[in-house]
Parts: structure tokens; sequence; C-alpha cells
């Protein structure tokens, strides 16, 4: 079945750090990846996804590339803020199939 | 155009007692699925339903059972409650069964089973 394997946290950066969590997966075939961001008493939002290998998905300053041949898609932001903070949950779906979660990683933003 | 509505937010139940839960998917999205979030399990899938049929299922035991009705709305239910199914449920719906549709959730209904 689908896995996906997600940097630990929990991650602590100052605002205007660099950002990077990392997420590689395992799937059959050509699944779908996504980013969902989950903040402080809500439901999980989708935040980027991309569809096809060497896809670029971006938000709200947020990107990760589709890379097919090292089966990851890491989230990468240039400058973090406050607001940023929240558990950040890679995914890999195919269609409507059952999407298969990361255990999530806390990041934490300090002014 | 509204999100996905999840009633109630809250619910405190006691061991043995039967519990269910309503999911109002985006208009004019026919696909719902649920998960079960636990700070020690993560995110499971639990079911998904299309079009009033299951279409997959997972690793839960047969006390969880859902439904979808014609209008897409979709309910599940969890009897004989036991402590571990405190957690907080999640709905997300989806226009289609494609490959690029993602999933809309909802804010969830947090169970607390004492």
């Amino acid at each position: 079945g689908n896995s996906v394997t997600q940097m630990e946290g929990p991650v602590t950066l100052s605002e205007e750090a660099f950002l990077t969590i990392n997420c590689t997966y395992t799937a059959t075939g050509y699944p779908s990846l996504f980013w969902y961001v989950q903040y402080p008493g809500e439901g999980l939002q989708l935040l980027l996804k991309a569809t096809k290998a060497d896809d670029k998905g971006s938000n709200k300053g947020f990107e990760a590339t589709y890379r097919k041949e090292t089966t990851s898609f890491h989230l990468e932001k240039g400058s973090v803020q406050v607001s940023d903070s929240a558990v950040y949950f890679c995914a890999v779906g195919f269609g409507n199939e059952k999407l298969t979660f990361g255990t999530g990683t806390r990041l934490t933003i300090i002014p | 155009k509204a999100g996905v509505t999840q009633t109630p937010r809250y619910l405190i139940k006691t061991r043995g007692q039967q519990v269910t839960l309503s999911c109002s998917p985006i208009s004019g999205h026919r696909s719902v699925s649920w998960y079960q979030q636990t700070p020690g399990q993560g995110l499971q899938f639990l079911f998904e339903y299309f079009s009033e049929t299951q279409r997959n299922k997972g690793n839960f035991p047969g006390r969880f059972s859902g439904r979808q009705f014609s209008n897409s709305r979709s309910e599940m239910n969890v009897s004989t409650l036991e402590l571990g199914d405190s957690a907080l449920y999640l709905c997300a719906s989806s226009p289609d069964t494609s490959k690029n549709s993602p999933q809309y959730f909802g804010a969830g209904t947090r169970l607390s089973v004492l």
C-alpha cells in the first residue's frame, strides 16, 4: 500500500527564516501529492497539490515539487511568518481513493 | 460557496453508547470521505462514499459504519463506544473521483468518550 514518511517535528524557526519540511512517499503508479495545513482547533486545509512528475504546487508563498526520481514532495517557504505556525501534513492519493497521510509536522514560528 | 459542514462540533458520550456524526459536503460534491485523527495514530482513513455507495473502507472494526444520502450528505455511526474512540473525526468532500480532485475538509467533530 501507499505510505508517507514525513519530517518529524516539532520545528521551531524565527520569523523570516527559510523553511523546509521533508516528505517522501511510496506508492505504485502515479499518485497525486498534497500538502495540508491544520491550524489550532480547525480541520485540514488544502495548501497545495501536484498531480504529475515535475509539477510544482504553490500557494501563500509555499512551494513543493513532485520529484518522481526521489519519490519526494518537500515543502519550502522562503520567509516564514508567525501566522504560518500550524501542523503540516503531507499526503499521497489516487483520485478519491483514501488519502494516506504523514504523521504531521508541528511548526512554530517565533517573532 | 459554503464549505464542508460537520455537526456537532463537540460531543461527549459514555462507554457503550452509540453516536451519529453528520457531514454536509460542498454543494455539487458527490464524494465524501471520513477520517479519524488521534494524537497516537495520526490521521486514519475510515471510509469513502460516492453516489450513496461505499467505495473504500479502512481498517476499522464493524462498530464504525456510515452512509450517504441522495443529496450527498453523509453520516457516520459508532456503536458501543470505547474510550479509544475519543478523537477528532474529519469529513472531506470532493467533486468527483478523478485523480486531480483534492479533498476539502470540514472542521471536524471532536468526540470524547468517558
